[in-house]
């Protein structure tokens, strides 16, 4: 079965420091991925996505992920975390046999703490 | 900007009531989706409409039932309101079918009591 995982329900994250939110994919094929954001009382955003080509992606707010083929992961990371991150984070991955539907993870709540 | 738009944030009904929640997007798009999220099980597709009068069923669509006439508008149907349907619901659009992100509204609240 296609599925997604994110295996953390929450990470907390000092202000300043790095964060990671670990996002790892079951698809056949090769897999398009995203990463979307949803902020306290708001609808989700879209982050980043991965097609193909180089294997870190770049997002908006300063966000990145990784895509890894052989650990079947999409790690959504940043360098140095604001407390203005603190949201919930899912990554999603579109099977390639799939035209539209997309399957999301169950979500991470980021917390970064002053 | 694009923009999605949901009829009500907040909605409370009664068990047994047909319940409507509408979708509006304003960018042309030719999908449009309806997931519901719950806490834990993240989004979950309920039904997804690829042009007008055209749709699929998702994951759960059980229960649901779902109208496209308009291009920009999409409608989910709760036939008979249920106390297991109490949940936030999210409409999304998306352009094409190339890999493009999708655009959500602001969600729904739906509590049926």
């Amino acid at each position: 079965a296609q599925s997604v995982a994110q295996p953390e329900d929450q990470v907390n994250v000092a202000e300043g420091n790095p964060l990671t939110v670990k996002c790892t994919y079951s698809v056949s094929g090769n897999p398009y991925l995203f990463w979307y954001v949803q902020y306290p009382n708001r609808g989700l955003q879209f982050l980043l996505k991965y097609i193909t080509g180089d294997n870190l992606v770049k997002g908006s707010y300063g966000f990145e992920a990784e895509f890894n083929k052989s650990q079947t992961s999409f790690h959504l990371k940043k360098p140095s975390a604001l407390v203005s991150d603190s949201a919930l984070y899912f990554c999603a991955v579109r099977p390639y046999s799939s035209a539209s539907k997309i399957i999301f993870g169950s979500g991470t709540r980021l917390s970064i703490r002053p | 900007d694009v923009k999605v738009t949901q009829s009500s944030r907040y909605l409370v009904k009664r068990t047994g009531e047909k319940v409507f929640l509408e979708c509006v997007q304003d960018m042309d798009h030719e999908n449009m989706f309806w997931y519901r999220q719950d806490p834990g099980l993240g989004l979950r597709l309920i039904y997804f409409s690829y042009d007008v009068k055209m749709k699929e069923k998702g994951d759960i669509p059980e229960g649901y039932s779902v109208s496209r006439e308009k291009k920009e508008r999409f409608s989910l149907i709760l036939e008979s309101a249920s106390t297991n349907q109490t949940s936030m619901y999210l409409c999304a659009s998306k352009v094409g079918t190339g890999v493009y992100e999708q655009y959500f509204g602001p969600g729904t609240r739906l509590t049926v009591t």
